[in-house]
């Protein structure tokens, strides 16, 4: 169980356009879903926290007018990369917390692939 | 403010091999801290973790003990397979507090 998928899990695409990813818990609900951010040989960064119906707690430098979250239900999360440019080619992987475990471990998605010409 | 250190990679050692990948942390308190691990085209799998000082997590043959006094939480195993061969981070989260702060990853191959 505790299941978490992404689609796609690799895109490319013109500079200028806009990138939908999702983020879906499969087998449980999800109170809490997370964006991160991995560049090469880097750690993940996170990006964001969203919580079901509300909107999403961006961290410190991240442009949420760029990084458009939506959290609809409690099993999806969406990050949308808005106008995407080279620089923000890169893998983006979710995770989630499920609302039935105490410890608040957190399950994470494959992670999709970004690359932008 | 926190961060994590882990050796830099890539490992590559030998079936049967005594494996260790350091860890260190900077951080106020006492955060908990984890090892994740990545395997080809997976997410983010928990491995073990650790919640105070001198917690020994163990989980699949690998260990790693939460030391304080030099802010150390190294992953081990005593002897490795192929099928250990994947992508580890260590990672610190406070009590209360969903934030993971993570390492920079070490790949690890096992060649038979």
């Amino acid at each position: 169980g505790a299941v978490v998928s992404q689609h796609p899990s690799w895109v490319i695409c013109k500079s200028g356009t806009s990138v939908k990813i999702e983020c879906r818990s499969l087998d449980f609900q999800a109170t809490t879903m997370f964006w991160y951010r991995q560049f090469p040989k880097q750690s993940l960064m996170l990006m964001a926290t969203s919580n079901e119906g509300s909107k999403a707690t961006y961290e410190q430098g991240v442009e949420k007018d760029k990084f458009l979250i939506n959290h609809a239900s409690l099993t999806l999360s969406t990050l949308t990369v808005t106008s995407a440019h080279p620089e923000d080619s890169s893998f983006y992987i979710c995770s989630a917390n499920s609302r039935d475990r105490v410890n608040n471990e957190q399950f994470f998605g494959p992670g999709t692939r970004l690359t932008v010409l | 403010g926190n961060s994590v250190t882990q050796m830099e990679g890539p490992v590559t050692l030998s079936e049967e091999a005594f494996l260790t990948i350091n860890c260190t942390y900077t951080a106020t308190g006492y955060p908990s801290l984890f090892w994740y691990v990545q395997y080809p085209g997976e997410g983010l799998q928990l491995l073990l973790k650790a919640t105070k000082a001198d917690d020994k997590g163990s989980n699949k043959g690998f260990e790693a003990t939460y030391r304080k006094e030099t802010t150390s939480f190294h992953l081990e195993k005593g002897s490795v397979q192929v099928s250990d061969s994947a992508v580890y981070f260590c990672a610190l989260r406070y009590f209360g507090n969903e934030k993971l702060t993570f390492g920079t990853g070490t790949r690890l191959t096992i060649i038979p």
